[in-house]
């Protein structure tokens, strides 16, 4: 089926770094989503966007709905062990009856 | 926030056997449900739609008769993998959403791990 194309695939990355993820699509979106799911469990959203260009943040992330409506990233600031996961972006296009489109994921790894 | 209960969330049982996953809305109602099926180091894969008083909708290659789901309520659906088989093994995760708004985002359940022996 129809997926975004989410980048990048996996990271490993210092206790302390900053951390960008972003998606990409070839056509437009209403709302991009951005989810995080440990292992086992099932995604948790982080971040809602409604409007291109909303630039939202919600503690140390950050997420941004891109102007051409058709991209979005997601930045983490000061990672720490806690955020190891994998992060999905999703999102809602204009004619899709409320069915969410996914991203591959990105995972997350973060070493103390 | 909106709370979405699925249970059970782990399931071992032997092949040929039928299996009921039930996913409950428990702040909301959730007019509309959503059921995918996620592989090792993969994305989520939607299966089918679960609209409350009528047929799902399922997507292109997953088997209607396979996987029956029912949504008799607006805080309960359903999915039963019948007659399961070892390569029906695999995490099941359910999600709701408010078909009111359809744009919102959709809030998932913790997911339910399927063993076929």
């Amino acid at each position: 089926g129809q997926q975004l194309n989410q980048s990048p695939q996996s990271m490993f990355i210092q206790e302390g770094e900053d951390v960008s993820m972003n998606c990409t699509s070839s056509s437009i979106f209403n709302t991009w989503l951005w989810y995080k799911q440990d292992p086992g469990e099932g995604p948790v959203l982080l971040i809602a966007l409604y409007k291109a260009g909303e630039l939202t943040s919600n503690g140390r992330l950050t997420a941004q709905f891109g102007i051409t409506r058709k991209d979005s990233f997601l930045n983490i600031s000061a990672s720490i062990p806690s955020d190891v996961g994998i992060y999905f972006c999703a999102g809602f296009r204009p004619s899709n009856t409320g069915k969410l489109i996914f991203g591959q994921g990105t995972t997350l790894q973060v070493k103390p | 926030g909106a709370v979405v209960s699925q249970h059970p969330s782990w399931v071992i049982c032997k092949s040929g056997t039928s299996v009921k996953i039930e996913c409950r809305s428990l702040d909301f109602q959730a007019t509309t449900m959503f059921w995918y099926r996620q592989f090792p180091k993969q994305s989520l894969m939607l299966m089918a739609t679960s609209n409350e008083g009528s047929k799902a909708t399922y997507e292109q290659g997953v088997e209607k008769d396979k996987f029956l789901i029912n949504h008799a309520s607006l805080t309960l659906s359903t999915l039963t993998v019948t007659s399961a088989h070892p390569e029906d093994s695999s995490f099941y995760i359910c999600s709701g959403g408010d078909r009111r708004n359809s744009n919102q985002p959709q809030h998932f359940g913790d997911g339910t791990r399927l063993s076929i022996l």
